[in-house]
């Protein structure tokens, strides 16, 4: 039962463009959510997060929205790099267990030039 | 700089053998993870362990055992190992101390162990 969902195992988009990965969850008892980023033979690193009390957080070129009726978030990369070529995992947690994050299958981003 | 270090980046091992993935971490973090990655399944929780001595099952934890005998360093045991379980296998600690609203327990990564089992 994935309560954190990617539909979209890739995505290429060429470089200076927009890119959207989009993750879906179920477990409306989930608060938190967040994106991390992984190259190959590297481990996973943070991104960016954003609260249920919130709809949108931005940092740089990286903005995350969340629409709670719709239990569905998304990351907008803009512009993007070729540096940016990737895979993405989303990953949610809930304020009674803030320690146990529950990921994504992830989303392969290509940035091409 | 927080670092999580696994001591292998490559393992190859036989079906049937015990396999044991090192895990530490420099930060004093109370709080470790062992997860596996594969294609189509994303990152799934095996254990995590909040304090020395102390674990908890994850998601799958069927054919692994974990060991913290040290707050900084978390095994995962494979006791027998099966093709199954060949996969990418990636090591993670956090604090245990919620960021500033109250709500979010950064997890850092180590570089994972690409296991194969023949």
């Amino acid at each position: 039962d994935q309560q954190v969902k990617q539909n979209s195992p890739s995505l290429s988009v060429q470089e200076g463009r927009i890119s959207i990965l989009n993750c879906d969850y179920t477990n409306s008892m989930f608060d938190y959510f967040l994106w991390y980023k992984k190259y190959p033979a590297e481990g996973p690193t943070f991104l960016i997060s954003i609260s249920s009390i919130k709809d949108k957080n931005e940092d740089g070129r990286f903005t995350v929205f969340l629409n709670k009726s719709a239990k569905h978030l998304s990351l907008h990369i803009v512009p993007s790099q070729p540096g940016d070529s990737a895979v993405y995992f989303c990953a949610a947690s809930s304020s009674y267990n803030t320690d146990k994050l529950i990921f994504g299958t992830g989303t392969r981003l290509q940035v091409f030039p | 700089d927080v670092k999580v270090t696994q001591s292998s980046r490559y393992l190859v091992k036989r079906t049937g053998e015990k396999v044991f993935l090192e895990c530490v971490q420099d930060m004093d973090h109370e709080n470790m993870f062992w997860y596996r990655q594969d294609p189509g399944l994303g990152l799934r929780l095996i254990y995590f362990s909040y304090d020395v001595k102390m674990k908890e099952k994850g998601d799958i934890p069927e054919g692994y055992s974990v060991s913290r005998e040290k707050k900084e360093r978390f095994s995962l045991i494979l006791e027998s190992a099966s093709t199954n379980q060949t996969s990418m296998y990636l090591c993670a600690s956090s604090s245990g101390l919620a960021g500033e609203d109250k709500k979010y327990n950064e997890q850092f990564f180590g570089p994972g162990t690409r296991l194969t089992v023949l």
